[in-house]
């Protein structure tokens, strides 16, 4: 079966660190684009950054700089290691895949508070 | 990058209802639309890509049309699990961006 699982989501002071991680299984990771995707509280969804099958990585523009996505192609998951969070930065986080996203998992939760 | 805008924000109507929901480009993304369901506490459902082309398992009467910079999901005939928040998403630029999202609930 195809899935992906989220986890490392939490509470986080401002400024602190999390690496989030997606576990794929019934596919291929390091085969496809993988996608992480946020959803503030109340808000719509917003794209984060994505890594293509090739390796390319790119970020949207509130993010840059401070998350990094990459992949464990050998534990066949993708992470997204978060820096310099912020309070605008609490959301369910969900990973991806895919350019069009016809795989997604259920999400995990990071909370930026003190 | 390139900003992607939805009409109605949110909009009421009864089972058996023809829906259409519009999405708008700030430019041209030949086709490189994906639209998507979500139900409150869930992860978004994908429902169509390529603008038109309905992915495996979903209803027929979700359809999708459009060309350069706008598009439209169309609901031929609202069922009651059909109320949900939906979602376009283009994929053309390198920075894939959604839309804010269109509400349909019960009227």
């Amino acid at each position: 079966e195809v899935q992906l699982v989220e986890s490392g989501g939490g509470l986080v002071q401002p400024g602190g660190s999390l690496r989030l991680s997606c576990a794929a299984s019934g596919f291929t990771v390091s085969s496809n684009y993988m996608s992480w995707v946020r959803q503030a509280p109340g808000k719509g969804l917003e794209w984060v950054s994505v890594i293509y099958s090739g390796g390319s990585t790119y970020y949207a523009d509130s993010v840059k700089g401070r998350f990094t996505i990459s992949r464990d192609n050998s534990k066949n998951t993708l992470y997204l290691q978060m820096n310099s969070l912020r309070a605008e930065d609490t959301a369910v986080y969900y990973c991806a895949r895919n350019y069009y996203m016809d795989v997604w998992g259920k999400g995990t939760t990071v909370t930026v508070s003190s | 990058d390139i900003q992607m805008t939805q009409s109605p924000s949110s909009l009421s109507a009864s089972v058996g209802d023809r829906v259409t929901i519009t999405c708008r480009a700030s430019q041209g993304i030949s086709n490189s639309l994906a639209w998507y369901q979500q139900k409150p506490g869930k992860a978004p459902k994908l429902l169509l890509y390529a603008a038109s082309r309905l992915e495996s398992g979903v209803p027929s009467r979700f359809s999708g049309s459009g060309s350069g910079t706008d598009y439209t999901l169309t609901i031929s005939s609202l069922q009651p699990e059909d109320f949900a928040t939906y979602y376009c998403q283009q994929y053309y630029s390198t920075l894939f961006t959604f839309g804010p999202g269109t509400k349909v609930d019960i009227k």
